[in-house]
């Protein structure tokens, strides 16, 4: 199995609102990530989480809370949101990286609308 | 901070045109890996090159790594709609403050009309 799931496809929340996006895959990697990208430009590193322990912060504002319940699972909690927030949220997966061929496999996304 | 400069930003040509694309940087990367994304989808992996000079080929897809491990290059030969879409290089790194990070570039938006 070489697939990465996202739910939901879409979500539409306001500012007040608290949402979570998920993300769960089953090739075994250890490395998940969360990455936020902006129409026709590359995707954007926001969190790295290593063996269930968050590695890096990409300075990402406290409105998005990571958590990694296992191995397999990713969420990230929304509250509070402001509409330049609105963006495809993707997740990703990898091997911890040994060697440096750091082969990240994508889910399909959250399409986030912040109105 | 290590820049990958990808051009063109967009390309828009005839089924059966042949095109290039390139990445290109100043620092060395322990890997480079290629993606395709179509509209609200994620990017799927193409290929990752690993070896200064590799190359590798998928069908119409060719794809090679620089020797000095700098810069890489995508071909695709007799281009058809179906390749349309966003195309993603990525540079990975080995050690360091960037360990487990990719480094994108700007991407390339290819258009091929029937």
């Amino acid at each position: 199995d070489t697939e990465v799931t996202q739910t939901p496809k879409h979500l539409v929340m306001g500012m007040t609102n608290k949402k979570s996006l998920k993300c769960e895959q089953h090739m075994g990697h250890r490395a998940m990530y969360w990455y936020k990208q902006k129409a026709k430009k590359p995707p954007e590193l926001m969190f790295v989480y290593s063996y269930e322990k968050l590695s890096i912060n990409e300075s990402v504002p406290s409105r998005f809370s990571p958590e990694c319940p296992n191995s397999s699972l990713l969420n990230l909690h929304l509250h509070a949101l402001q509409p330049e927030d609105s963006a495809l949220y993707l997740c990703a997966s990898s091997q911890v990286f040994l060697t440096g061929a750091n082969e990240q496999f994508f889910g399909p996304g959250t399409r986030l609308t912040v109105l | 901070t290590q820049l990958l400069e990808q051009s063109p930003q967009f390309l828009s040509i005839q089924e059966g045109e042949n095109l290039t694309v390139y990445c290109n940087s100043s620092s060395v990367f322990s890997s480079l890996q290629w993606y395709r994304q179509e509209p609200g989808e994620g990017p799927v992996l193409l290929v990752t090159v690993v070896t200064g000079g590799e190359v590798k080929k998928l069908k119409r897809l060719t794809f090679q790594f620089g020797d000095a491990r700098k810069d890489s290059s995508l071909h695709i030969t007799a281009a058809q709609p179906g390749d349309t879409g966003l195309y993603l290089c990525a540079g990975g790194n080995a050690g360091g403050t960037s360990y487990g990070k990719l480094t994108f570039g700007q991407g390339t938006i290819l258009t091929v009309h029937p």
